[in-house]
Order: structure tokens, then C-alpha cells, then sequence
């Protein structure tokens, strides 16, 4: 069945850049996404690539997919305090559009 | 708008009791799903419905039922409690576009603990 995998947490200094990694397992997934979680909250959409892309870039958050690797990554340029959350990868895992999500990065983000 | 809204916020059950989350959505979306979220597990999916009326189970069916009588609206219920339904449950909603990325909006959870 579909897995995909992240690291547990990750811990980075205010403004240097974050990088999350991911890596999935099903080739014809359309679509990837990054839904970032804070305490206490649901979980946001951040972004997503669309699987003919190979980066994206949103303001300081930059995407890049490798597909013959299978693996996207997050990079968070200059990171604020308030990045600090959970961050969870999430693949589209069947032809109805239902997502399967990692176990999520944990990012605490240190002064 | 609300946008995706969870009730209860918290909630402490026996073991064997029942109770029954609600999740409303005011984006008329036609897809709404039910999560589980367990630490170091990420998100399960335990029921989802395409629209109303319409239900269907994902990973982690067993021990709910759901209901969507309404469009807006989408039932999780527990039977029987068991403290390995001890979790936070979200709640999620969307239009259900195939041709192009459907963001998935998220309630803010239910924390359910069950004694």
C-alpha cells in the first residue's frame, strides 16, 4: 500500500532556511502537498506541485520534486519563530482525490 | 464564513459509552472526511462521503459509523467506546475537483479521550 515517510522533527535557528523531506511511493500521484499544523490547530494547506513540475516557489517557501527519486522537500527560507509546527507531506493515493499524509515533521524553530 | 467548525472541542467517555461529533461546513463543499490523528502516525482516514447522502469507509473503519444527511453537514458517531479511540479526530472538507488540486480545509479537532 501507499507510505509515505518524513522525518520526525527537525530543530533550526531563527533565519537560517528549513529543509522537510518526503518521500512517497505512488508514481501517478498528481498532485503533492504541504499542510503545516500549529498547536492546538487543524491542519493548513501550505502549498502543493502539480507531479509535471519539478519546483514551485511561494514567497519563501520553495518545492522541489524529484520524481524518479520519489521524494519532495519543503524549504523554508529565513524561518520565523511562528513557522515553528508540525509539517505534514500528503499525496493524492487513489482516483477519487483521497490524500495520504505522513507522519508529520515536528519544527522547532530556536532564537 | 466559518468555514469547517467541530463539535464538541473535548470530550471524556467511559469505556462502552457512545457519543456522536458533529462537523458542519459552510464552503458548500461536495467531499467531507473524517480523520484520526495518533502521535507519530500522522493522519488516518476513517470515513469519507462524496456527497450527500452518500458515505464510504477509508483505512481505519472499524468501531464508527457516519452519516451525511445533509450536505453541510457530517455525523461521526462512536457505538461502543474503546480507549484505543482515544485520539484527536478532524474533521475536512472539499469541492471534489479531480482535474486540478483539491485543498482539503480542516476543522480545529475534537480531543477524545476515552477512560
Amino acid at each position: 500500500g501507499e507510505d509515505v515517510e518524513q522525518s520526525l522533527f527537525l530543530s533550526v535557528r531563527e533565519g537560517d532556511s528549513s529543509v522537510i523531506n518526503c518521500t512517497y511511493t505512488d508514481s501517478s500521484s498528481t498532485y503533492l502537498y504541504w499542510y503545516k499544523q500549529e498547536p492546538g490547530a487543524g491542519l493548513q494547506l501550505l502549498t502543493y506541485i502539480f507531479s509535471n513540475m519539478d519546483m514551485k516557489q511561494d514567497q519563501r517557501l520553495t518545492v522541489l520534486l524529484n520524481k524518479k527519486d520519489k521524494h519532495l522537500s519543503l524549504r523554508i527560507a529565513d524561518t520565523q519563530t511562528g513557522d515553528s509546527a508540525i509539517y505534514f507531506c500528503a499525496e493524492v493515493a487513489d482516483s477519487w482525490g483521497k490524500l495520504q499524509f505522513g507522519a508529520g515533521t515536528q519544527v522547532v524553530v530556536t532564537p | 464564513n466559518a468555514g469547517v467548525t467541530q463539535t464538541p472541542k473535548f470530550r471524556v467517555l467511559k469505556t462502552g459509552q457512545s457519543m456522536t461529533l458533529l462537523c458542519a461546513q459552510d464552503m458548500n463543499h461536495e467531499y467531507m472526511y473524517w480523520y484520526r490523528q495518533d502521535p507519530g502516525m500522522g493522519l488516518r482516514l476513517i470515513h469519507y462521503s462524496v456527497g450527500e447522502g452518500t458515505t464510504a469507509k477509508g483505512e481505519v473503519p472499524d468501531g464508527y459509523n457516519v452519516s451525511r444527511l445533509k450536505k453541510q453537514n457530517f455525523l461521526l458517531g462512536l457505538e461502543s467506546a474503546a480507549p484505543s479511540q482515544t485520539s484527536v479526530y478532524f474533521c475536512a472538507s472539499s469541492y471534489g475537483r479531480r482535474v486540478q488540486a483539491d485543498t482539503q480545509y480542516f476543522g480545529p479537532g475534537t480531543r477524545l479521550t476515552v477512560l
